[in-house]
């Protein structure tokens, strides 16, 4: 897997977007980009993953840059309960494996 | 059933007890995984199941021990811990070793050795 980068951590107000950085610089060609995010003591909830294009789904967008070295993930109106810590994670598809970086943790300010 | 579920979602244990961990799930997935949780840290991979087979063993210790006794089933027997093995332990599931779909993941265990 390639390693990620992150902010430690970020603030957003409630109501704005929040846009979540990633760098993923030594992404291979067949890695994917998944999101997850981790609300404190549960486990982690699957959120979105790309591999070329941008993708959008009901929870948030992920915009991935034309050389794959970084990505962001936007959740476009950000509620209190946005509030987690969010893992970017570069894997294969057919690998098995899947390591966490340290994440982001999103802090969404009333 | 989208779910993945653990149980006990508490678990308190002496270093010479024998304890076990469930995890389950009825989506059909056939990779199952554990992953260890520090405080403040990102979850650790311990074992990976794929087809009821375990495919990875992320060096853990032979206290830690795992079983997939069916496609649906996941467990990890325990004994002999020490006080540094308490963590939230998590369970995933994904639809086959290739999982590109993503992981599925249980709201874990808190274990606490004492």
């Amino acid at each position: 897997d390639a390693k990620t980068t992150q902010p430690p951590s970020m603030d957003c107000a409630e109501g704005r977007a929040a846009n979540l950085p990633c760098n993923h610089s030594t992404i291979s060609g067949n890695e994917y980009v998944y999101w997850y995010r981790q609300i404190h003591s549960q486990g982690p909830q699957y959120i979105i993953h790309g591999l070329k294009n941008n993708e959008t789904n009901e929870m948030a967008s992920l915009i991935i840059t034309e050389d794959r070295k970084s990505s962001t993930l936007i959740l476009p109106h950000a509620t209190l309960r946005d509030t987690a810590v969010y893992y970017c994670i570069s894997s294969w598809g057919g690998y098995q494996k899947v390591t966490f970086g340290t994440g982001t943790k999103l802090q969404v300010i009333p | 059933d989208t779910e993945v579920t653990q149980t006990p979602k508490h678990l308190v244990m002496g270093m010479t007890n024998k304890k076990s961990l469930k995890c389950e799930q009825h989506m059909g997935h056939r990779a199952m995984y554990w992953y260890k949780q520090k405080a403040k840290k990102p979850p650790e991979l311990m074992f990976v199941y794929s087809y009821e087979k375990l495919s990875i063993n992320e060096s853990v210790p032979s206290r830690f021990s795992p079983e997939c006794p069916n496609s649906s089933l996941l467990n990890l027997h325990l004994h002999a811990l020490q006080p540094e093995d308490s963590a939230l332990y998590l369970c995933a599931s994904s639809q086959d070793h290739q999982a590109v779909y993503g992981y599925t993941f249980g709201s874990g265990t808190r274990l606490t050795v004492v």
